[in-house]
């Protein structure tokens, strides 16, 4: 399998612009997470997803942020309007929770709003 | 509540020396998961170990151990003979076994292996 694949890898916007992150997770996996690292405050959870289900978006910062997982093979992290707070390192994780339940990484998409 | 401490924010250590990582966690349930995760200078997290609570053994693999002390709430992690490859910081995460499945994580370790 290729692993958790993001995109884009970087991605430069000026404030105010709609920025989308995307995620397909590793064929199978039931568990979808999308963390945010910042130097401040380390790897926070911003939303998990289990069977394409939203259950915990206790951690989405603020309404600007919204996240979806239409279907089983992808996942969308959107924040409208960006700002330069927002400026950090977005993570897509998938786990297989019955079986496995270490959580696999993207590498990641390093966001920069100016 | 769940917490993971990494109270070492940076280690340095010359090649070929041991160095030992800590990770203290705390948390109320009975069944619950430990990890390790890497993360090297190119940024991404690679998984390292996960270990549940009712396995204390502890583990090898390589030049890497793993040491699992329930009585502590330790779940630390040694690296052998280190190489200026095993520079990255390192993170210990918490998950739980039901309910909710997110994962806590520390605020990593940065280790520095110097030639």
């Amino acid at each position: 399998d290729a692993g958790v694949i993001q995109s884009p890898r970087h991605e430069v916007t000026e404030m105010g612009q709609e920025v989308t992150l995307r995620c397909k997770p590793i064929s199978g996996h039931d568990y979808l997470f999308w963390y945010r690292q910042t130097m401040m405050r380390g790897l926070e959870l911003l939303i998990y997803f289990n069977n394409n289900v939203p259950i915990d978006d206790s951690g989405m910062p603020e309404d600007r942020f919204s996240a979806k997982m239409p279907n089983a093979s992808f996942s969308t992290l959107k924040i409208q309007p960006s700002e330069p707070r927002d400026s950090a390192v977005y993570f897509c994780a998938s786990s297989l929770q019955s079986v496995n339940r270490e959580a696999f990484f993207g590498q990641g998409t390093r966001l920069t709003v100016v | 509540a769940q917490k993971v401490t990494q109270a070492q924010t940076e280690i340095s250590v010359v090649e070929k020396e041991d160095v030992t990582l800590d990770c203290v966690y705390e948390t109320r349930d009975t069944t619950y998961y430990l990890f390790w995760y890497k993360q090297p200078p190119s940024g991404e997290l690679v998984f390292l170990i996960r270990r549940n609570s009712f396995d204390e053994q502890n583990e090898i693999s390589g030049r890497y151990s793993w040491n699992f002390q329930k009585s502590t709430s330790s779940f630390n992690f040694t690296i052998t003979a280190s190489q200026v490859v095993d520079s990255a910081v390192y993170f210990c995460a918490l998950s739980r076994d039901s309910g909710t499945y997110k994962y806590i994580f520390g605020t990593g370790t940065r280790l520095k292996v110097l030639a």
